[in-house]
């Protein structure tokens, strides 16, 4: 089993452009998870979503946009990316059906020049 | 909303005990996290307790939490170099599915 599997693992953008990270579980998990991690803040919630079809905000998600493409694949895009943005970006997956703990990808390194 | 907050910094000899802590807001947190990250890596889950238990030990790892109080430590016992890492708090409710980390505290294990 892979895991969580994040891609791309590094990426720099110019203001402005777009991009979307792409998250996929193998895992059979509900719920879904997309978090920013900047130093000094820790993890903050961009956005998650408890099951397949549904999607809610987090903490932080202004200039993002998520979709669950179905129950294995979550996507965060960027529309029109501002340095703000940059930092490492980690997807994570659970279910509180089996247990709650949360698995997490590799992280995304997103540099914003 | 809930919020989780931890100190930023640890610093103690190898071989002392760490005691890291978390304070949460949510009375209705009924899971509780405790994850690690070394550097240039994911987190990965370290242990967790449940909000009807008091305590919890696993091998060196001790995790107390005061619900009168929303407060939740974790003790590493005879701490090794190898245990320097940021360690994250995290709170879950049992109707919500927004799990909120902490700020992390990174812990530094001196020679």
């Amino acid at each position: 089993n892979a895991g969580v599997t994040q891609t791309p693992k590094f990426q720099v953008l110019k203001t402005g452009q777009s991009m979307t990270l792409q998250c996929a579980q193998d895992m059979n998990h509900n719920s879904m998870y997309w978090y920013r991690q900047d130093p000094g803040m820790g993890l903050r919630l961009i956005y998650y979503s408890a099951s397949e079809g549904t999607t809610d905000k987090g903490e932080v998600p202004n200039g993002y946009n998520v979709s669950r493409l179905n129950k294995r694949e979550f996507s965060l895009r960027l529309e029109s990316a501002a340095p703000s943005q940059t930092s490492v970006y980690f997807c994570a997956s659970s279910d509180k059906r089996t247990n709650t703990e949360a698995f997490f990808g590799q992280g995304t390194r997103l540099t914003v020049v | 909303g809930e919020d989780v907050e931890q100190s930023l910094f640890l610093s103690v000899r190898e071989g002392d005990s760490s005691v890291i802590n978390c304070t949460y807001t949510d009375s209705s947190s009924t899971y509780l996290y405790w994850y690690k990250q070394e550097p240039g890596a994911g987190l990965q889950l370290l242990t967790y307790i449940f909000s009807n238990m008091d305590m919890k030990q696993d091998q060196r790892l001790t995790v107390l939490l005061n619900k009168k109080d929303k407060h939740l430590s974790l003790r590493i016992a005879d701490t090794q170099t190898g245990d320097s890492a940021i360690y994250f708090c995290a709170a879950l409710g049992d109707s919500s599915y927004k799990l909120i980390f902490g700020s992390g505290t990174r812990l530094l294990v001196r020679p």
